[in-house]
């Protein structure tokens, strides 16, 4: 099982659409986690972090479930200009020097 | 311009030639981060290290591979005799400080082609 995974999509939606997307962790002693953007080669972006008590900024949303081991993004009122692949960062726990696991992506599609 | 510089943008090296990747951190960061994403692959974690010391190298491939981040200066990500497998973007990040928590903000990027 992979460490970081995320379904690469791509996920096809209209304009102003709510969307979801998940990402499944293997370390239950994994302390911290971020959303990511990525435009075709470009670097990765910054989006979020993701805390215990969830996080929210303008039309994006992130939960974490520790439980289940995965942290979710929600993002409602799609733009055409939110068409990216959306990475999931995650650092593991005790003894980590900080280095980020990413997820293989997820590709977001969102049309007129 | 405050955020994470690395250069050159575009590389293009022979086989068997060497390959030096220069980062500057963010403005106030001192922490380096270096990852490698590989065509239709994810991003890969390489080396983290702060000035003059290596703290996690557990990505770095064995062989020709090697990282600094010195006293005085940008780190630079040094592969020597280069093969057609290092081809990738190789991206650096910067944090504030170590350890989880610290957020991560990555440079444009140095993308490598190797003929």
């Amino acid at each position: 099982r992979k460490e970081v995974e995320q379904d690469p999509g791509p996920f096809n939606v209209p304009e102003g659409a709510t969307v979801a997307f998940n990402c499944t962790y293997s370390n239950s002693a994994s302390q911290s986690f971020f959303w990511y953007r990525q435009d075709c080669r470009k670097e990765p972006k910054l989006l979020m972090s993701v805390y215990s008590s969830g996080n929210e900024d303008g039309r994006f949303t992130a939960q974490l479930n520790r439980a289940s081991q995965y942290i979710s993004l929600l993002i409602r009122d799609s733009k055409l200009s939110d068409s990216a692949t959306y990475l999931c960062g995650i650092q593991e726990g005790s003894g980590n020097t900080g280095k980020l696991i990413f997820g293989q992506g997820t590709t977001l599609q969102v049309k007129p | 311009n405050a955020g994470v510089m690395q250069n050159p943008r575009h590389l293009v090296r022979r086989r068997g030639q060497e390959a030096r990747l220069r980062c500057s951190p963010m403005k106030g960061h001192s922490h380096v981060y270096w990852y490698r994403q590989l065509p239709e692959e994810g991003l890969k974690f390489m080396v983290y290290l702060q000035k003059e010391n290596i703290i996690d190298e557990s990505g770095m491939p064995k062989e020709r591979f090697s990282a600094e981040f010195p006293k005085e200066g940008p780190s630079i990500l040094r592969i020597q005799q280069v093969v057609r497998g290092d081809s990738a973007a190789y991206f650096c990040a910067s944090s504030k400080a170590g350890g989880p928590y610290y957020e991560q903000y990555f440079g444009p990027g140095t993308r490598l082609t190797v003929t």
